[in-house]
C-alpha cells in the first residue's frame, strides 16, 4: 500500500513563472490538506480539499490555487512566482472524519 | 490567538543520553495533539496522537505527556541514537478542525 506521493520531488523556478505540484492521497484516503513549509520553520496551512472542493483555507493569497480529482489526487498551482515562495510543499491525506493525517515526502520549490 | 510554542529551538545530546522537548499551545477548544518527526526534507511522520483524557503515550523509546490543565505538552527520547537527530513538531488540531503547528525543536544526538 502506497502512502502519500508527491512530484516532483524538486523543482526551481524562475520570478514571474507559474507552477503546478502534484499528490496522490494514501489509498482510503479521501480528505488532501496542502502546507508550506519554510527553512528552520513549522509548516504553514494552505488550503484542504474534499469532495473536490476547497473546505478550509489558510492566510495565502489568491495566487495560490488548487484542484481535486475524482481520484481524490490534488494539484497546488502557484503563480505568479516570489522569491519568497522558495519552500518545502507538503501534502496530507486523511479520511474525512479522522485524526490521523499522513504526510508526503514533499517538493522542494526553489525560486531564482 | 492559537499558538503553539516549541521549546528549546535547537538541541544537541550524546548518543545513549534522554532528552525532553516542551510544547506549550494556547489552542481552544482542544481537539488534539500529535508530536511528529521530521528528517531533514521529508515530510513530517507521527510518533504519538493524544486526546484530552490521555496523561501518556508512548512508541517505542519515545513517550509523550500530556497536562491538558496546563496545556502543556512533553516527548521524552530515552536511550537516543544517531537516527533520532531530525525536528520534533509538536501539532495541536483545535475542535474546529485546524491544525495549528509548532515551529519544532532541531535534536541533533552526537556519537
Amino acid at each position: 500500500d502506497a502512502g502519500v506521493t508527491q512530484s516532483p520531488t524538486h523543482l526551481i523556478k524562475t520570478r514571474g513563472q507559474q507552477v503546478t505540484l502534484r499528490c496522490s492521497p494514501k489509498s482510503g484516503h479521501d480528505t488532501v490538506s496542502w502546507y508550506q513549509q519554510a527553512l528552520g520553520q513549522g509548516p504553514q496551512f494552505i488550503f484542504q480539499y474534499y469532495e473536490e472542493e476547497e473546505r478550509q483555507r489558510g492566510n495565502f493569497p489568491d495566487r495560490f490555487s488548487g484542484h481535486q480529482f475524482p481520484n481524490y489526487s490534488s494539484e497546488l498551482n502557484v503563480n505568479a512566482l516570489l522569491l519568497g515562495d522558495s519552500a518545502l510543499y507538503l501534502c496530507a491525506s486523511s479520511a474525512m472524519g479522522q485524526y490521523e493525517q499522513y504526510f508526503g515526502p514533499g517538493t522542494r520549490l526553489t525560486v531564482t | 490567538k492559537n499558538q503553539v510554542e516549541q521549546s528549546p529551538q535547537s538541541l544537541i545530546i550524546l548518543e545513549g543520553k534522554n532528552c525532553t522537548l516542551q510544547c506549550n499551545y494556547t489552542v481552544s477548544p482542544f481537539s488534539n495533539l500529535r508530536w511528529y518527526k521530521q528528517d531533514t526534507g521529508r515530510g513530517p511522520v507521527s510518533l504519538t496522537i493524544m486526546t484530552f483524557s490521555e496523561n501518556t503515550k508512548s512508541n517505542g523509546r519515545y513517550t509523550a505527556t500530556l497536562d491538558a490543565d496546563t496545556k502543556q505538552s512533553s516527548l521524552h527520547i530515552t536511550a537516543s541514537q544517531l537516527s533520532d537527530s531530525a525536528s520534533y513538531i509538536c501539532v495541536v488540531r483545535n475542535g474546529y478542525n485546524k491544525l495549528i503547528f509548532g515551529a519544532g525543536t532541531r535534536l541533533a544526538v552526537h556519537p
